[in-house]
């Protein structure tokens, strides 16, 4: 089983360039979701997905933008990159219930915007 | 708003000895769920234990057990017999039940190192 997989695994970024992360899962999860993971900071939500189609904001949604089209994929977008946004991302996804149900995570997305 | 609070910014274990990670949280809500992941240096985050607020027994996987005190708002986990595999960055995390979302919310996360 691939799980929730993220492309790609690192990124260099010059700030002002735009560029696209991709969240893959095969395991039919209705929830999916975007964190950010910066040092001592844990992880933040940024957007999230309930289903195809829909988004919500997170935590930290400034600077942001993401689409699900499909049911299996959760895009996240950077329109025009600032250093600030130098960070691990991280997708993951879950079913809608039971309520007890983890998420399950990708193995992440090194980010640096010089 | 719900809040995760981990105190202890690194901890240190000797190998098979027992080490305790704590995590408080700060809600008004009667129903929520709690978690503990681990995170590796290999940056996966694997779930290391799940905890429901209305059950009273806690939660235990093999070595790791938690102290679930809902009344203090405490979610301590207690890891046995630590191995060096046992060493990474352990986050806690909270989850209402109420809503349709099952976000979570994490602490800041506690580095433990695992000494042989």
């Amino acid at each position: 089983n691939a799980g929730v997989t993220q492309t790609p695994k690192f990124r260099v970024l010059k700030t002002g360039q735009s560029m696209t992360l991709l969240c893959a899962q095969d395991m039919n999860h209705e929830y999916m979701y975007w964190y950010r993971q910066d040092p001592g900071m844990g992880l933040r939500l940024i957007h999230y997905s309930v289903g195809e189609g829909t988004t919500a904001k997170g935590e930290v949604p400034d600077g942001y933008n993401v689409s699900r089209l499909k049911k299996q994929n959760f895009l996240l977008g950077l329109e025009s990159a600032a250093p600030s946004q130098t960070s691990v991302y991280f997708c993951a996804s879950s079913y809608s219930k039971p309520k007890d149900q983890p998420q399950h995570f990708g193995d992440g997305t090194r980010l640096s915007i010089l | 708003a719900q809040t995760v609070t981990q105190s202890q910014p690194e901890m240190s274990v000797q190998e098979a000895e027992t080490v305790t990670l704590s995590c408080t949280y700060d809600t008004s809500e009667s129903d929520y769920y709690l978690f503990w992941y681990k995170q590796p240096p290999s940056r996966q985050m694997i779930l290391v234990i799940r905890q429901e607020a209305y059950k009273q027994q806690n939660a235990t996987e093999n070595r790791f057990s938690v102290n679930f005190q809902k009344a203090a708002k405490s979610f301590s986990l207690k890891i046995s017999d630590s191995q060096l595999g046992d060493a990474a960055m352990y986050f806690c995390a909270y989850r209402s039940a109420a809503g349709a979302t099952n976000k979570l919310i994490f602490g800041t996360g506690t580095l433990l190192a695992v000494q042989p």
